[in-house]
């Protein structure tokens, strides 16, 4: 299966600073959806973004999505400690909309 | 939303036994999937579990390694087969809804195997 690539790998910043994190795809998709995972453990749902959206928001998270250079950010602004995780995105296939195709992830660390 | 939760939340198990996980959701959910996640990496799925049938499995994953069952709409399990230390992972169970676009996740089964 195909795989998105996020990057970068790992970002580390300071709080109150904000972090952008990006994510590339391959094929043509229906969304693409960030999610966060705290130390290993289970996935939280963040924001999803359809094919034909350009830019979302959600609280101090902002999504854009570029389809012809099959790309997406993530945009945390304002970082918190709390906001320490891995972040990953996600496709769902155009042609398939229920099997979702992880990218890499980025590892966040905010420091205090 | 949904709450999943996953049992054992962790293991260590020996080389040639097995390691069964249960998935239960507090809600009825129409999919399921199991997926594994090997240290530091992304999540891969294994397969997509089917109520009151067999499970779909993707790519590189065989139901007699990792045989699946799904009797209702709220429990599935997986059963991670003849161990061996390449198994050592974390296993994910995730559900949604009908029509529903995105997933909720289970904490995550951390299985080391020795």
């Amino acid at each position: 299966s195909q795989q998105g690539e996020e990057d970068p790998q790992a970002l580390s910043i300071q709080e109150g600073e904000n972090a952008t994190m990006n994510c590339s795809y391959k094929t043509s998709i229906n969304n693409l959806q960030w999610y966060r995972q705290n130390s290993g453990r289970g996935l939280v749902h963040l924001i999803l973004i359809r094919s034909n959206e350009r830019e979302k928001h959600s609280g101090r998270l902002r999504v854009t999505l570029d389809t012809s250079k099959k790309s997406s950010s993530l945009l945390i602004t304002a970082s918190r400690a709390a906001d320490t995780a891995s972040y990953f995105c996600a496709t769902a296939d155009a042609g398939n909309n229920r099997k979702l195709i992880w990218g890499l992830g980025t590892s966040l660390a905010v420091n205090p | 939303s949904a709450v999943i939760s996953q049992k054992p939340s962790r293991d260590i198990c020996q080389r040639g036994t097995s390691l069964t996980i249960q998935c239960q959701v507090d809600s009825q959910v129409t999919m399921m999937f199991w997926y594994r996640q090997q240290p530091g990496q992304s999540l891969t799925l294994i397969a997509t579990a089917n109520q009151g049938s067999e499970a779909t499995y993707e790519s590189g994953f065989v139901i007699d390694k990792f045989p699946i069952s799904r009797p209702n709409l709220t429990f599935s399990t997986l059963t991670v087969s003849n161990l061996s230390p390449e198994d050592s992972s974390i296993y994910l169970c995730s559900a949604a809804r009908q029509g529903a676009e995105t997933q909720y996740f289970g904490p995550g089964t951390r299985l080391l195997v020795l």
